[in-house]
């Protein structure tokens, strides 16, 4: 596997479940980050992790939940969505090893995890 | 509330003209800025980056910023077919004053057409 890659390509979920998303990079990079991606709208950022430390975005309701067990992944918890919620959800990484990254730094993006909340 | 402004188009160019792509962006103290194709139902893929004032070329991709004017643009020069895409102007985003890493703020996109 080469890059950043994603699991599952497609999730289609009931109100009332719980599932989660993927992300694991093969960059070596240090930083990861979560972005939704709406019809009509633009790429919204909703979290990142820097040497595994996250920096909150207030804006994202708690029924999202991130999760970055190391540098290489990293994953989304979501329950009880809302159908407003379907989406593409993209993963990236950006950064070199050793550092905690900086503002120049590329963000390399997944494919992406096309969701449909029924 | 920091925002990235992109004519969302289309746009339509014939092939083998200049395609002219345009940003404003509203966040005085971004200092890094990029463009990323993307095709449909496809992820960004990135093609340019650029930090300070002027314009940066690669290959047939010329990025231009105006930090004053707060404004970034991208020219493909003898546009092919294959270039029909989104184009998405993003900015850096300091999430916090500690440095490290920052999110990105993107534009809507512009959506460009290479007619044959």
């Amino acid at each position: 596997e080469t890059g950043v890659t994603q699991t599952p390509r497609h999730l289609v979920m009931g109100m009332t479940n719980k599932k989660s998303l993927k992300c694991e990079q093969h960059l070596g990079h240090n930083a990861m980050y979560w972005y939704k991606q709406s019809a009509k709208k633009p790429l919204e950022l909703m979290f990142v992790y820097s040497l595994e430390e996250r920096v909150e975005n207030n804006s994202v309701p708690s029924r999202f939940s991130p999760e970055c067990p190391n540098s290489s992944h990293l994953f989304l918890h979501l329950h009880t969505l809302q159908p407003e919620d379907s989406a593409l959800y993209l993963c990236a990484s950006s950064g070199s090893p050793g550092t905690s990254g900086g503002p120049g730094d590329t963000q390399y993006f997944g494919p992406g995890t096309r969701l449909t909340v029924l | 509330q920091k925002e990235v402004e992109q004519n969302s188009g289309p746009l339509s160019v014939p092939e083998g003209a200049i395609a002219s792509l345009n940003c404003t962006y509203s966040d005085r103290v971004s200092q890094s800025f990029f463009w990323y194709r993307q095709y449909s139902g496809k992820s960004p893929e990135l093609i340019m980056s650029i930090y300070s004032n002027g314009d940066k070329e690669d290959g047939r991709f010329t990025a231009q910023l105006n930090k004053a004017s707060q404004y970034v643009s991208l020219l493909i020069r003898d546009s092919q077919p294959s270039d029909s895409a989104t184009y998405l102007c993003a900015v850096n985003t300091q999430m916090y004053s500690g440095g490290g890493a920052d999110g990105l703020t993107f534009g809507k996109g512009t959506h460009l057409i290479i007619q044959p």
